[in-house]
């Protein structure tokens, strides 16, 4: 398995409320995806990073912000929460110049 | 945003069958990827193709990237019970982004 963490795995929280969600990993991949996966949509991707410090919009990402400042760490944050933003967040890391990405255990994100 | 059409979206299959799925695009992609997705889990790749024809196994799965390069075929033979799950096709258009386009997955249920 590629060594992927995502933290926490399970959050509760309001609508309004500030979230930060964590991805860590242990490969030293260059690329690093944030995805959302709800019914009937599939994985959806809300930013990259293609470096450090080297982030990009995907095709959800109003409502969102990340941050690199490591090579290890990439950051979803979620400035105010709200329901529409309940989902599964899934982070996947890419090698430069490789196609496959592989995908962390997930965080399941419930916002009341 | 492109997506690939996935089909079919679900089969109920008895253990010990064959079981045939596939993916197309309206666009020619470099690159298909399938994964397999647990539930409560994250993605985990189970085969990549790179050329077109090209035709890769993995135990008992088993998947071609088609000549036309917009379609993909992933088969399982004598499924078991393990194989229940949500197979997702994933591909990368010939534009040299470093984002995927998924499916929406085919759910497999699987009969003892």
């Amino acid at each position: 398995d590629a060594g992927i963490t995502q933290s926490p795995r399970h959050k509760v929280t309001e609508t309004g409320t500030p979230v930060t969600l964590r991805c860590h990993q242990t490969e030293n991949h260059r690329y690093m995806y944030w995805y959302r996966q709800d019914p009937g949509h599939g994985l959806r991707l809300i930013h990259y990073s293609y470096g450090v410090k080297d982030t990009d919009k995907g095709e959800v990402s109003d409502g969102y912000s990340v941050s690199r400042s490591k090579t290890e760490d990439f950051l979803l944050t979620l400035e105010s929460a709200t329901s529409s933003q309940t989902s599964v967040y899934f982070c996947a890391i890419s090698e430069y110049r490789k196609e496959t990405q592989y995908f962390g255990p997930g965080t399941r994100l419930l916002v009341l | 945003g492109q997506q690939l059409n996935q089909s079919p979206q679900s089969m109920f299959i008895q253990e010990g069958e064959d079981v045939s799925m596939n993916c197309t695009s309206s666009s020619i992609f470099n690159t298909w990827l399938w994964y397999k997705q647990d539930p409560g889990e994250g993605p985990v790749l189970l085969i990549a193709l790179y050329k077109a024809g090209e035709l890769t196994s993995n135990g008992r799965l088993t998947a071609q990237f088609g000549i036309t390069r917009k379609d993909s075929f992933l088969n399982i033979s004598a499924s078991i019970p393990s194989d229940v799950g949500i197979y997702f096709c994933a591909g990368r258009d010939q534009g040299g982004s470093e984002k995927l386009v998924f499916g929406k997955g085919t759910k497999l249920t699987v009969n003892p």
